[in-house]
């Protein structure tokens, strides 16, 4: 298995709608998970953590399941400007963080 | 709010031409790090510096590549001799502490094009 693997999309969704993205990872001894958002040929930028079973924070909703390893991104009532790629991070031993390779999400009106 | 900045923004070189890429970090930051990003391709961490050594390194920062820190506000990555294959986006990043990845801040990147 990839160290950590994600659906690349993309992922075309209507305006309101809810969107899931599921990331895969192979190291079980991983203690924190994140998710960034990166913007076309920007740089990129820190969504969520996750430390235990899940986190939230507004229209975000990140889950973890350790027993299948892996981590999951909800988004609500999407937003046009929620049109991204969506990056995992996990990060290994000695801090170096993996990357996925990102989930793109197209939000149309 | 302090941010971490890159120059140039867009640097273009002749293959075996060495380039030299600049980060001036948060300034309260102690830990620095490099990434690249070939085009179409995940983020790939490359080196972690602290404390004027290098924490660690992948097997990608090869001996053609180092970084320095040469005053008490710049960080640089030095490509001694570019391959075409190194054309990529290169982000900097700074961190307070090591302990965890999310507290790292990531510049805007410098987008590098070898010929």
């Amino acid at each position: 298995r990839k160290e950590v693997e994600q659906d690349p999309g993309p992922f075309n969704v209507p305006e309101g709608a809810t969107v899931a993205f599921n990331c895969t990872y192979s190291n079980s001894a991983s203690q924190s998970f994140f998710w960034y958002r990166q913007d076309c040929r920007k740089e990129p930028k820190l969504l969520m953590s996750v430390y235990s079973s899940g986190n939230e924070d507004g229209r975000f909703t990140a889950q973890l399941n350790r027993a299948s390893q892996y981590i999951s991104l909800l988004i609500r009532d999407s937003k046009l400007s929620d049109s991204a790629t969506y990056l995992c991070v996990v990060p290994g031993g000695s801090y170096i963080p993996t990357f996925g390779r990102g989930t793109s999400l197209i939000v149309h009106p | 709010e302090p941010e971490v900045t890159q120059t140039p923004s867009h640097q273009v070189t002749q293959m075996g031409q060495e380039v030299i890429l600049r980060c001036v970090p948060i300034s309260n930051h102690l830990y620095f790090y490099w990434y690249r990003q070939i085009l179409g391709q995940k983020v790939e961490f490359l080196v972690s510096f602290y404390n004027n050594e290098i924490s660690e390194k992948s097997e990608i920062f090869d001996d053609q590549f180092s970084v320095e820190r040469p005053d008490g506000s710049n960080f640089t990555l030095k490509i001694r001799s570019t391959k075409l294959e190194d054309s990529a986006m290169y982000f900097c990043a700074s961190s307070e502490q090591v302990s965890t990845f999310n507290e790292q801040f990531f510049g805007p990147g410098t987008r590098l094009t070898v010929l």
